[in-house]
């Protein structure tokens, strides 16, 4: 079955560009996440969305940072700007339902380097 | 703050040896533990989880961990390690209400025929 999926697997941006980055979950899941995960360390959360609402962007660590969801399925993460410390493997992962018991599903990652 | 560590970074086994990965968390009230595998090339996986009841879980590919509360820790353990468990090993934590996962640094095992 198909599982969740990002594009592209792998950016090289210029410092200053924008980059989007683009997840989709498995079909009918309803909560998607982004995690952040730098060389060398455990991911960290970025953002939340239930259906089409981002309930949580505590992790978004700076307002270069902004996720969509519009239509409930297929997320958008961009950042614009971008920066050095931006370079990083982005994660998205989604799960059935909303609620802490539920197994979160993680796609391959974009690994984006800014140069 | 909430917090996973793992104080193993980087371990080494002969195939047939006993693992015990370490893991301790800070969290306020109830929570879920998690323990994640990524193969090399691969998506990170679920190994085992628990969320209530028997403090020993069992997961696939014979692993296991046990909570212990008064320790705030969920050890992964697996009597005999095989070659392909070579990966890196997350531990993660979330708490009843809330459902980011906080994940520690990793423990990267590597087993040798």
């Amino acid at each position: 079955g198909a599982g969740v999926s990002q594009s592209p697997r792998y950016k090289v941006a210029k410092r200053g560009q924008d980059v989007a980055l683009r997840c989709d979950p498995i079909s009918g899941h309803v909560s998607l996440f982004w995690y952040q995960q730098a060389l060398g360390q455990g991911p960290e959360f970025l953002t939340y969305f239930q259906n089409e609402a981002q309930l949580d962007k505590s992790g978004l660590p700076s307002d270069r940072f902004f996720a969509e969801r519009p239509e409930g399925s297929v997320s958008t993460l961009k950042i614009q700007r971008t920066q050095q410390e931006d370079s990083a493997v982005y994660l998205c992962a989604s799960s059935l339902a909303a609620g802490s018991g539920y197994e979160q599903y993680f796609g391959p990652g974009t690994r984006l380097t800014v140069t | 703050a909430q917090s996973v560590s793992q104080h193993n970074h980087h371990v080494i086994l002969s195939e047939a040896a006993s693992l015990e990965l370490g893991c301790n968390y800070s969290y306020g009230g109830t929570v879920n533990l998690f323990w994640y595998v990524q193969y090399p090339g691969q998506h990170l996986q679920l190994l085992l989880k628990y969320f209530s009841g028997d403090p020993l879980v069992k997961g696939i590919k014979g692993f296991e961990a046990e909570f212990i509360k008064s320790k705030f820790s969920f050890n992964l353990r697996k009597p005999s390690v095989q070659w392909s468990d070579t990966a890196e090993y997350f531990c993660a934590v979330n708490g009843r209400g809330t459902d980011k996962l906080i994940f520690g640094t990793g423990t990267r095992l590597q087993v040798f025929p």
